[in-house]
């Protein structure tokens, strides 16, 4: 199974900053991944689709990058809304699997 | 209006059954492919099982053998048979389409349905 490890996993930022959350996975994925946003009590969200396309709808200051094993999800200016935890996913192969989650906590 | 709406959930004992539903309203669930995601209490997301548009079928190691995901072109629902439960199956269940026949990432998310497997 293809292993999905994000970092940090827990996260404390303050409205206003440019927030990194790396995802890296244990062999190559090509560009086959998605990042999902959850909030406590609710269904994740879709954020970004093949690594770097943003899901219609989805603010701007949302940007996903990389392939093959390395990815990041960038968040430009963190705003109260999106603290959050977040989840990347590989759909390369099955099982697909998760990232544990990086909590995006307020500083 | 894009929807998914799942029910079914539940209290079970080990070694139980439960049926999850999903109904899906605005698409039609045999066009997409549709998955069942599952977050136990206070852990992560646990991607379950797929079904292809063709028919396919693909589950996680954890629950192969024991689950079976299927689908009612007719009634526009998707299922999860879930046999020979176990604790570690007590999770929040989502069910949740691609976009479209071929993706793979998930657009619509169902609210979730709770099922915990407890004596």
């Amino acid at each position: 199974d293809i292993q999905m490890t994000q970092s940090p996993s827990t996260l404390s930022a303050s409205v206003g900053d440019r927030v990194i959350i790396t995802c890296r996975a244990s062999q190559s994925i090509g560009s086959w991944l998605a990042w999902y946003q959850q909030k406590p009590g609710k269904a994740p969200k879709l954020l970004i689709y093949k690594a770097s396309s943003l899901e219609s709808g989805v603010s701007s200051r949302f940007s996903g990058s990389g392939s093959g094993t390395e990815f990041t999800l960038t968040i430009s200016s963190l705003q109260p809304d999106d603290f959050a935890t977040y989840y990347c996913q590989q759909y390369n192969s099955y099982p697909w699997t998760f990232g544990q989650g990086t909590k995006v906590e307020i500083k | 209006e894009v929807q998914l709406v799942e029910s079914g959930g539940g209290l079970v004992q080990p070694g139980g059954s439960l049926r999850l539903s999903c109904a899906a309203s605005g698409f039609t669930v045999s066009s997409n492919y549709m998955s069942w995601v599952r977050q136990a209490p206070g852990k992560g997301l646990e991607w379950v099982s797929v079904i292809y548009s063709g028919g396919s079928t693909y589950y996680a190691d954890s629950v192969q053998g024991r689950f079976t995901i299927s689908r009612d072109n007719s009634k526009n629902t998707l299922y999860l048979q879930m046999n020979s439960l176990r604790a570690e199956d007590t999770a929040v269940y989502y069910c949740a389409r691609a976009p479209y026949s071929g993706a793979r990432w998930k657009d619509v998310w169902g609210q979730g349905t709770t099922v915990t497997v407890s004596s």
